[in-house]
C-alpha cells in the first residue's frame, strides 16, 4: 500500500514569506508526527496528533510554528515569516497507535534564503 | 528532551566482518526502545521496537539486545555487506514522544 506522503519535497522560499508543508500519513494511522531534522542529526520531535487532536506541541521552536490535522488524516504544518534558521529537512511519521513503529514520510527540505 | 546517545558516530567495517555499537538513553520513565535504519535521501526505516528489559530481536543478519535497567541497547550486525551501509538511529519512547540520537553511520567496505 501507499506510505507516508509529504508535498512539496523541496521548497525554497525567502525570508519573511509563509509556508505550509503537507503530509498525508498512511490510511487509518491513528498517530502522527512532525519532526525537523538538521544535517547529520537524528530527527528533533516538533508535535504530535492522536487522530485530528493536537495532543503535543512542546517541539514547537516559537509561536510562528503550528500544525493542524483537522479532519484526523492530512496534517499541515505551517511556519509563518520564515527565517533563515528555519531551513531544515522537517519530516512527518505515522503510526497506527502510539507505541508501534513509525512510518516516515520522505520529507520537505525547506530552504530559506 | 530527552539526551540519547549513540557511539560511536561512525565506523567502517570490512565485507564479512561483524560489528555492533550502542545506544545509550535515561532509564527511568522508559517506555520503548525503536532502532531505524536510514539511507541518505531515503526515510528512515522501522527495524525494531523493544519493550522488554532483556528483549532481544532479530531481523536478518541484524539483531538488536536490550538492558533497561541499565539504559543501554546494543545493535549487531553479523557479516555485514555492502548494502547495510547506512545510519543507524535509536529513539527513546517515553510515553509516545520519539528523542532520537544522532547515529551510527556503518560503512561497508568491499
Amino acid at each position: 500500500g501507499a506510505g507516508v506522503s509529504q508535498s512539496p519535497r523541496y521548497k525554497v522560499t525567502k525570508r519573511g514569506q509563509d509556508v505550509a508543508l503537507r503530509c498525508d500519513p498512511i490510511s487509518g494511522h491513528v498517530s502522527l508526527y512532525w519532526y525537523r531534522q538538521a544535517l547529520g542529526q537524528g530527527p528533533e520531535f516538533l508535535t504530535y496528533f492522536n487522530y485530528e487532536a493536537q495532543q503535543d506541541k512542546s517541539g514547537l521552536p516559537n509561536d510562528r510554528f503550528s500544525a493542524e490535522r483537522p479532519e484526523g488524516s492530512i496534517s499541515t504544518l505551517t511556519i509563518q515569516r520564515t527565517e533563515q534558521r528555519d531551513s531544515a529537512m522537517y519530516r512527518c511519521a505515522s503510526s497506527p497507535g502510539e507505541s508501534g513503529e513509525q512510518y516516515f514520510g520522505p520529507g520537505t527540505r525547506l530552504t530559506v534564503t | 528532551i530527552l539526551n540519547v546517545e549513540q557511539s560511536p558516530q561512525s565506523l567502517h567495517v570490512q565485507e564479512g566482518d561483524s560489528t555492533n555499537f550502542t545506544c545509550s538513553f535515561p532509564s527511568s520513565n522508559f517506555y520503548a526502545l525503536h532502532w531505524y535504519r536510514w539511507e541518505t535521501a531515503k526515510s528512515p526505516e522501522a527495524l525494531f521496537v523493544m519493550t522488554l528489559n532483556g528483549d532481544e530481536k532479530k531481523k536478518g543478519r541484524i539483531s538488536a539486545t536490550l538492558n533497561t535497567k541499565e539504559g543501554y541497547s546494543y545493535l549487531y550486525i553479523k557479516g555485514s555487506q555492502p548494502e547495510d551501509s547506512a545510519t543507524y538511529l535509536c529513539a527513546f519512547m517515553d510515553d509516545y514522544k520519539l528523542s532520537f540520537g544522532a547515529g551510527t553511520t556503518v560503512t561497508v567496505r568491499a
